[in-house]
């Protein structure tokens, strides 16, 4: 079975842009969570959707958003991009919720200049 | 909010040798699931553990969860250069089981 995907890999963009992130989960996962990964706060948690809608959220700003789709594909939206955005952005699919266990994707690394 | 500290920060040890890392809060978890990221790769889930005082054991590492549910540790025999990464835990708690709490992190390196 093939695990969760991210695109892209790694990208670059400006101060002030907006950025697409996209996931696919493991097939017949339906919960999907976005995570941030900075040297310096670690690895905190977006926001989860399960059937399309988000069922729990973390503490960002509303800069950062996301939606399903109704293939359980995932999308997360970064607008006016700030330098302390820079971060690797991990997305995790899990079979159903509530579900303990987690499978990560490899990551998009975003930069930005 | 609950936050999870994990020590040591960083570990470098020789082949062969023994190791133990631990993960405590102050707060209970439901669960506690501990993981390992390779540089550039997202973290791969090696065990999760929901009993107080549950011990599960992967091949040389070993899980124990607090009897309280705040603290774990990982315990890894004989350590060979393959355990090279970041150890991670992370607690969940049911209802937002998805909403992971993650630890601080240990760099762990093994050397010849």
């Amino acid at each position: 079975k093939a695990g969760v995907t991210q695109t892209p890999r790694y990208l670059i963009k400006t101060r002030g842009q907006q950025v697409t992130l996209s996931c696919s989960p493991i097939s017949g996962h339906r919960s999907v969570s976005w995570y941030q990964q900075t040297p310096g706060q670690g690895l905190q948690f977006l926001f989860e959707y399960f059937s399309e809608t988000q069922r729990n959220k973390g503490n960002f700003p509303g800069r950062f958003s996301g939606r399903q789709f109704s293939n359980s594909r995932s999308e997360m939206n970064v607008s006016t991009l700030e330098l302390g955005d820079s971060a690797l952005y991990l997305c995790a699919s899990s079979l159903e919720m509530p579900s303990y266990e987690q499978y990560f994707g490899p990551g998009t690394r975003l930069t930005v200049t | 909010t609950q936050l999870l500290e994990q020590s040591p920060q960083f570990l470098s040890i020789q082949e062969g040798e023994n190791l133990t890392v631990y993960c405590n809060s102050s707060s209970v978890f439901s669960s506690l699931q501990w993981y390992r990221q390779e540089p550039g790769e997202g973290p791969v889930l090696l065990v999760t553990v929901v009993t107080g005082g549950e011990v599960k054991k992967l091949k040389r590492l070993t899980f124990q969860f607090g009897d309280a549910r705040k603290d774990s540790s990982l315990h890894i025999t004989a350590a060979q250069p393959g355990d090279t990464g970041l150890y991670l835990c992370a607690g969940g708690n049911t209802g937002t089981a998805s909403k992971l709490t993650f630890g601080t992190g240990t760099r762990l390196q093994v050397t010849l």
